[in-house]
């Protein structure tokens, strides 16, 4: 079992709508926790950084971990074209350690 | 404010082939690392650098070497290349130990 699974889509969705994004990962020693948004034939841009279970929302996105689950979620209201992208969850465990990503959902809002 | 910067951009090799590339950052990050990703597959990690003189291997480091040559640079090597080996390769840093990672641009690698 991977370490972090995330459903890579595609997922496409009207202008508007609202989008949920999710991973879950099996380590209950993951602390951190982020998402990262990747344009096509760019490099990845964090999004969101959460620590510990709870909501954090930034504008029309809000990040939610439930360490209790194992799972966390990206939610985007009133999508927007600009927001088609690769959406990539990322987690690391306390200390000098690396970002393990998940697979990446790719997203695609029509207008 | 350059960030993270990838050279070169884009890279054909013939199989067998070696060469580096190359990462600098301007961020005076402790920590740097090198990334491959593949479709379907995310970001997996080569190696990385938790600090200036040390290295470590990540998930998929067979078929590469790292040199951590001063805090600013990290570079990846590939001896012999592989077609196994064509990617976009990221190279990333972080200042501190919880806290996020910058990306650079990319290096478009296609082995043939």
């Amino acid at each position: 079992q991977k370490e972090v699974e995330q459903d890579p889509g595609p997922l496409s969705v009207p202008e508007g709508a609202i989008v949920s994004l999710n991973c879950t990962y099996s380590n209950s020693a993951f602390q951190y926790f982020m998402w990262y948004r990747q344009y096509s034939r760019k490099g990845p841009e964090l999004l969101m950084y959460t620590y510990s279970s709870g909501n954090k929302e930034d504008g029309r996105f809000t990040a939610q971990v439930d360490k209790s689950s194992k799972y966390i979620s990206l939610f985007i209201r009133d999508s927007q074209p600009s927001d088609s992208a690769t959406y990539l969850c990322a987690m690391k465990y306390s200390g000098n350690t690396p970002l393990v990503f998940g697979k990446g959902t790719r997203l695609s809002v029509i207008a | 404010n350059a960030g993270v910067t990838q050279t070169p951009k884009f890279q054909v090799l013939k199989t067998g082939q070696s060469m580096t590339l190359q990462c600098a950052q301007d961020m005076n990050h402790n920590s740097m690392y090198w990334y491959r990703q593949d479709p379907g597959m995310g970001l997996r990690l080569i190696y990385y650098s938790a600090s200036e003189g040390t290295t470590d291997k990540g998930e998929v480091p067979n078929g590469y070497n790292v040199s951590r040559l001063n805090k600013r640079e990290f570079s990846l090597r590939l001896e012999s290349a592989a077609p196994s080996q064509t990617s976009v390769y990221f190279c990333a840093s972080v200042r501190g130990a919880n806290t996020e990672a910058f990306f650079g641009q990319g290096t478009r690698l296609t082995v043939v």
